[in-house]
This record gives C-alpha cells, structure tokens and sequence, in this order.
C-alpha cells in the first residue's frame, strides 16, 4: 500500500547531540511536512516542502533543519537538541494544484526522547 | 487569520450512545475543514473533509460531520459509539486559496468510551 514512513519509531538521543528523522512516501506527493506535536496538544507546524522550495515557520527554532533531497525522501535535523525539544514529531504529504485543497496523509510518527 | 475552537477537552460516553465532537472556524471566507483521529502513539488518520461541495460529509468509521456556515460549525457525529472509538480528534482548517494546504488545527478533544 502506498504509505508514508517514518524511522525510527522511537529514537532516543542525549541533550545537545545532533539527531536526524527520516520520512519517505510511495504516494509521489510533492508537498511534505513536518510537524512537531508535544503531549496533550495540538501538531504544530515547523516547515514544508513544496517539491524542492522550503518553507519555513516564523516560529520555527533556527535549531529545526530540515533536507529533501527527492520527491520520496525528507529529513528533519535537530542541531542541537534541548529536553524541551522532546516530542512526536509527524511527517505528512499531500498533493498540490492551483485552486483546490488536498487532505494530508501522516507517518505513524517517531517519537523523540532527549536525556 | 483562520483557526479552529473545539469545545471540551475530553468528552465521555458511554457504549451505543451518540457522539458529538464541537468544532467551530473562524475565517472571513468558508474554508476547508477536515477532522483527523489519533490513536496513542499513532499518526493522524483522516476520518473526513469538508470541500464546500456537500453540506453533509461522511466519512469512515461510521463518522459524519455537517457544514454549517450560518453557526460556522463542523461538528462531528457518530450515533453509536464503539470501545475502538476512544482516540484523540482534531478538526483542522485549511484556507481554498493561498494556503499551500496548510493545515491549523484545534487543539483537540480526547473521546472515551465507557460500558
């Protein structure tokens, strides 16, 4: 079935040691998001991918990278990670076309855990 | 800008009774609106989307939700509640044009069902 992925599940990294999460779709979307979604509230968004453009969240941490170096791979990067940075993180795609609006499709998501 | 209110936190009903999630928008132009359910540990899974076509939207699961832009409203229904139906909800809205299907989400309602 066509599918978003996400690995790890679960990755657990140390305060201040670079961690990287990896998305890949089947589904030959060309937008993708990532999202970070803390305990108990609501996903919130921290850049997209529009084919190869990057679009960043004004609030998004300068600590957040973020790499797609095809249409079925995309990366987030934590440079830094602090215990607040701790969270699900989701990864989703959608189609795109001028005028319409497409629903997103999510990743199971990973899980991060920082010691 | 657009956004989304969920009213209530955590709604509790028992087995076989009605299910109603609150969610109301707030936008100058009828946008589009979706709601997605998250299981622990899960991404997010579309349950059905509102795209100004049918006032009254069904989706899976037995779920359905009803536009109605005089109360700005999209509330969600199921007339029969199932023990698999204790999830996370969230109603997302994403703007016709311009918005690259960006999604903004409320913050939530946590559903449980008791026997």
């Amino acid at each position: 079935d066509a599918m978003v992925i996400q690995n790890p599940r679960y990755q657990v990294t140390q305060f201040g040691k670079p961690v990287t999460l990896s998305c890949s779709q089947t589904l030959n979307h060309n937008v993708m998001y990532w999202y970070q979604q803390k305990s108990s509230q609501a996903p919130k968004l921290l850049f997209h991918y529009y084919d190869k453009d990057f679009n960043n969240e004004a609030d998004t941490p300068d600590n957040f990278q973020s790499r797609r170096p095809n249409t079925s791979f995309c990366f987030l990067d934590i440079r830094s990670p602090g215990l607040g940075d701790a969270a699900m993180y989701l990864c989703a795609t959608s189609r795109t076309h001028t005028g319409t609006t497409y629903e997103q499709y999510f990743g199971p998501g990973t899980r991060l855990t920082v010691t | 800008a657009q956004s989304v209110t969920q009213l209530g936190s955590h709604v509790s009903v028992s087995e076989g009774a009605l299910v109603l999630l609150r969610c109301n928008y707030s936008s100058s132009v009828p946008p589009y609106l979706f709601w997605y359910v998250q299981y622990p540990n899960q991404g997010l899974q579309l349950l059905l989307k509102y795209t100004s076509a049918a006032t009254l939207v069904k989706g899976i699961n037995g779920f359905e939700a009803e536009f109605k832009k005089s109360e700005t409203s999209f509330h969600l229904t199921k007339p029969s509640a199932h023990m698999s139906d204790a999830a996370e909800y969230f109603c997302a809205v994403s703007p016709i044009t311009g918005g690259g299907n960006k999604l903004t989400f409320g913050t939530g309602t946590q559903l449980k069902v008791e026997l």
